[in-house]
């Protein structure tokens, strides 16, 4: 049962263009949101978050936009760069239950 | 401050055989938690252990166990391996409260 699903496996962006990844997720218990960012050979590194009382964060180049109503949240890049191409997961944690449950990840491709 | 140390990096193993393997966490976190990465799949989650504790455990067989020790060390092992349980396997650690979870680089576990 997957609790949180990324339906793209890969996404390719124009260098300098804006990068949307999706995620849904059906669990209504979940209350934070997290993207993770995997190069190959390393471990993912933690990117943005956003608690469910919001409905966007923003930290420089990312936003992280939530609709708690569509159980569906997006990160979006911009402008996209090269080093931004990687696999990038999305999380979801339930506030009392500290198990972090990941979706599948989406491969992202800045073309230069 | 030292990051997430993972050992050993790789690992070859035949069909039947069983492993172990280490997870060192950031100093002072007492959270530590193990997923499984394989291609398609995303990251599974096998289990978290906070103070010496198993805390949250995930839908892998009872051949996936694994323990904390007192100084937050954390090891996991494999037994009677299957050619499936080729993955790459992380281990993250916290302070006990996942918002954020600090990844180490993975050991590559090959199954032949």
């Amino acid at each position: 049962d997957q609790q949180v699903k990324q339906n793209s496996p890969s996404l390719s962006v124009q260098e300098g263009r804006i990068s949307i990844l999706n995620c849904d997720y059906t669990n209504s218990m979940f209350d934070y949101f997290l993207w993770y960012k995997k190069y190959p050979a390393e471990g993912p590194t933690f990117l943005i978050s956003i608690s469910s009382i919001k409905d966007k964060n923003e930290d420089g180049r990312f936003t992280v936009f939530l609709n708690k109503s569509a159980k569906h949240l997006s990160l979006h890049i911009v402008p996209s760069q090269p080093g931004d191409s990687a696999v990038y997961f999305c999380a979801a944690l339930a506030f009392g239950n500290e198990k972090l449950t990941f979706g599948t990840g989406t491969r992202l491709t800045i073309i230069p | 401050k030292a990051g997430v140390t993972q050992t050993p990096r790789y690992l070859i193993k035949t069909r039947g055989q069983q492993v172990t393997l280490s997870c060192s966490p950031i100093s002072g976190h007492r959270s530590v938690s193990w997923y499984q990465q394989t291609p398609g799949q995303g990251l599974q989650f096998l289990f978290e252990y906070f103070s010496e504790t198993q805390r949250n455990k995930g839908n892998f067989p009872g051949r996936f166990s694994g323990r904390q020790f007192s100084n937050s060390r954390s090891e996991m092992n494999v037994s009677t391996l299957e050619l499936g349980d080729s993955a790459l396997y992380l281990c993250a650690s916290s302070t006990g409260s996942n918002e954020k979870l600090f990844f180490g680089s993975g050991t590559q576990l090959s199954v032949l």
